[in-house]
């Protein structure tokens, strides 16, 4: 039993590159969430979903897009990646409101230069 | 003010030493409560909820204080393998939010 896996695990980016960050849980959860960590901060969300072909905005969604064609898995775009978005992402699962756990995937670390 | 505040630490303490941790939160309407550990560079995985009567996991005590608003984490014994960052979270269903504080540094020494 995986969990939430991420990839990739590290990237780096030029400023105005695109790229796409995949997550898959194979728990069968409704609930999916990205969020990003920067130092002396707590994780942020950026986007998330209740289910699949949903999609909200988090605290900080500008300059991210998000998609949830399937209810396993949940993408995380950059369309013109800024240094201001390197950070390191976790995308997290969960079953459902009550939110009494989260499951979180290994972490992606994103630099933009 | 930040939503949920915790001390930074870090918080240096011998093998064996009791260490308490406080987190204090804004939003009254505030559901639900947890700690989280977090390792160097890894994902944050959940240590225990948080409920008014307080609750108890071998050597991690919980606390929650609606009034006040703060919810508290004791360790007792404390283990090298206690090294790490303890992050209060806080959730209310309304606007479905979760929100994390941004941590306190443990470093637990021989």
């Amino acid at each position: 039993n995986a969990g939430v896996t991420q990839t990739p695990k590290f990237r780096v980016l030029k400023t105005g590159q695109s790229m796409t960050l995949l997550c898959a849980q194979d728990m069968n959860h409704e609930y999916m969430y990205w969020y990003r960590q920067d130092p002396g901060m707590g994780l942020r969300l950026i986007h998330y979903s209740v289910g699949e072909g949903t999609t909200a905005k988090g605290e900080v969604p500008d300059g991210y897009n998000v998609s949830r064609l399937k209810k396993q898995n949940f993408l995380l775009g950059l369309e013109s990646a800024a240094p201001s978005q390197t950070s390191v992402y976790f995308c997290a699962s969960s079953y459902g409101t009550t939110n009494e756990k989260l499951f979180f995937g290994s972490g992606t670390q994103l630099s933009v230069l | 003010r930040k939503e949920v505040e915790q001390d930074p630490g870090p918080f240096n303490v011998p093998e064996g030493a009791t260490v308490a941790f406080n987190c204090t939160y804004s939003n009254s309407a505030s559901q639900s409560f947890f700690w989280y550990r977090q390792d160097c560079r890894k994902e944050p995985k959940l240590l225990m909820s948080v409920y008014s009567s307080g609750n108890e996991d071998g050597r991690f005590t919980a606390q929650l204080n609606r009034a006040s608003q703060y919810i508290s984490l004791l360790i007792r014994d404390s283990k090298l393998s206690d090294s790490a960052t303890y992050l209060c979270v806080v959730f209310w269903g309304g606007g479905f939010k979760t929100i994390f504080g941004a941590g306190t540094r443990l470093f637990v020494k021989a």
